[in-house]
């Protein structure tokens, strides 16, 4: 069966600090993969999404970077954290032709 | 583009029946998905909507207009850990996921 891994789940950053995120699917090949922010209280916001090796589409201008090094690895990144990237990210994939997203349990980042 | 809409708050007595109601605007129609989220978490997949009518699935079942750009989440016999946030989402032609802004469902014993 499939399962999706993000880490770390909780996180405590400085502003102007750099940032990494990793998402790991296992269990199938070449899945689409997204990276959501939910600010508290709010819905979810599409940040970046990937469908294959290399292949980043990005949704909203930031300064947040997406980077996807091997087939079922997904990557989120800053070089300077800014107050207003605090929320909770989370990780999704689908596979193959299918729309159903499945969701990772999330990283939760506070940035101070 | 999409455009979702849905109650901000519902709240219902346990052992009660409640409906979300969603509304939809979307360039082209492929499905209907429900999440549900507690406080905290990720969200869960509850159903996926293609065709009209009703599905059902336990406790929970789904309905879809096409015509209307309508859809319904309901939810019998509500139980303490049906409080939840529920999510509407549209996908777009490439597969990304539009979502509504979520219902938040308070039961009450």
């Amino acid at each position: 069966s499939q399962t999706i891994h993000q880490w770390p789940a909780t996180l405590v950053q400085p502003v102007g600090s750099p940032l990494s995120l990793e998402c790991t699917v296992e269990g199938t090949s070449n899945p689409n993969l997204y990276w959501y922010r939910q600010a508290a209280g709010r819905g979810l916001q599409l940040l970046f999404y990937s469908v294959g090796i290399g292949q980043i589409s990005s949704e909203v201008p930031q300064n947040l970077s997406a980077s996807r090094p091997q087939d079922r690895q997904f990557i989120l990144s800053s070089k300077k954290l800014l107050l207003s990237d605090s929320g909770f990210y989370l990780c999704a994939w689908t596979e193959g032709a299918a729309r159903t997203q499945y969701f990772g349990p999330g990283t939760r980042l506070l940035v101070l | 583009g999409q455009n979702i809409d849905q109650p901000t708050e519902m709240t219902a007595t346990e052992g009660a029946i409640v409906q979300i109601n969603c509304t939809y605007q979307t360039s082209g129609f492929n499905g209907l998905f429900w999440y549900q989220q507690h406080a905290g978490e990720a969200p869960t997949f509850l159903s996926y909507n293609v065709l009209d009518g009703l599905e059902e699935k336990g406790r929970f079942s789904s309905f879809l207009s096409r015509s209307k750009g309508y859809s319904y989440l309901l939810l019998k016999e509500l139980q303490m850990k049906d409080s939840a946030s529920y999510l509407c989402a549209v996908p777009s032609n490439d597969y990304k996921l539009s979502f509504g802004a979520g219902t938040t469902v308070t039961v009450r014993a």
